[in-house]
């Protein structure tokens, strides 16, 4: 069945290094990805998606880049602040008003 | 910031009682979701919704219902609560048009069953 999974149940980080944060989906049918980041207490918030149809796609201080041969997608975070502590969930998105499925989250944490 | 509301942020209840979880959003987005989550572990969607008057289950089964009267509007009720229903409930909505599928959250209600 359809499943999306993160490599890496949690991340630590020294303060200013950059992260990279891994997440591996089943379906190739997938056409939306979307990585969401979510605080202690709150709502994931959402970070930066990316179709199907790119391989890369960048933010500020961040980049997600789709592997659709490997079906992996990974989040970048450039050097990264103790703001940017959290869990991040990726999600993928089969077809034009699917559901999205999400993965297990990466518990990122950032050290001063 | 989205413009999504959840209300309580936190609700402890005795088993057996009977709660409505409310999800208001101010975006005027026709789909909007239910996920429930336990600590640091995967979404996993209850409840959905199309516009007013669609209401879907979701991946995971649960014994709440929904309803959408009101497009901004998403209220999720619980007629007898169980300790088995002990978890964070995610509110979520969303455009329903070309290119913009992202899902807005709201902050969750966080539910304790005794």
């Amino acid at each position: 069945g359809e499943s999306v999974g993160l490599h890496l149940p949690t991340l630590s980080v020294q303060e200013g290094d950059n992260s990279i944060i891994n997440c591996a989906y089943s379906n190739s049918a997938s056409d939306y990805f979307i990585w969401y980041k979510q605080e202690s207490g709150k709502g994931p918030q959402f970070i930066i998606d990316i179709r199907s149809n790119m391989d890369k796609r960048q933010g500020q201080r961040v980049t997600v880049l789709l592997n659709k041969t490997v079906k992996h997608l990974s989040l970048q975070i450039a050097a990264t602040q103790p703001g940017d502590s959290a869990v991040y969930f990726c999600a993928e998105k089969a077809n034009q008003g699917g559901k999205l499925i999400f993965g297990q989250g990466t518990e990122l944490s950032v050290k001063p | 910031e989205a413009d999504i509301y959840q209300t309580p942020r936190y609700l402890v209840i005795g088993t057996g009682k009977k709660i409505t979880l409310e999800c208001s959003q101010t975006m005027g987005h026709d789909k909007m979701y239910w996920y429930q989550q336990d600590p640091g572990m995967e979404l996993h969607l209850i409840h959905y919704s199309y516009g007013v008057n669609s209401t879907e289950k979701g991946d995971l089964s649960s014994e709440s219902t929904v309803s959408r009267i009101r497009t901004e509007h998403f209220p999720l009720t619980l007629e007898s609560a169980r300790p088995s229903h002990t978890s964070q409930y995610l509110c979520a909505s969303s455009e329903w048009r070309q290119g913009d599928e992202t899902q807005y959250f709201g902050p969750g209600t966080r539910l304790l069953v005794l």
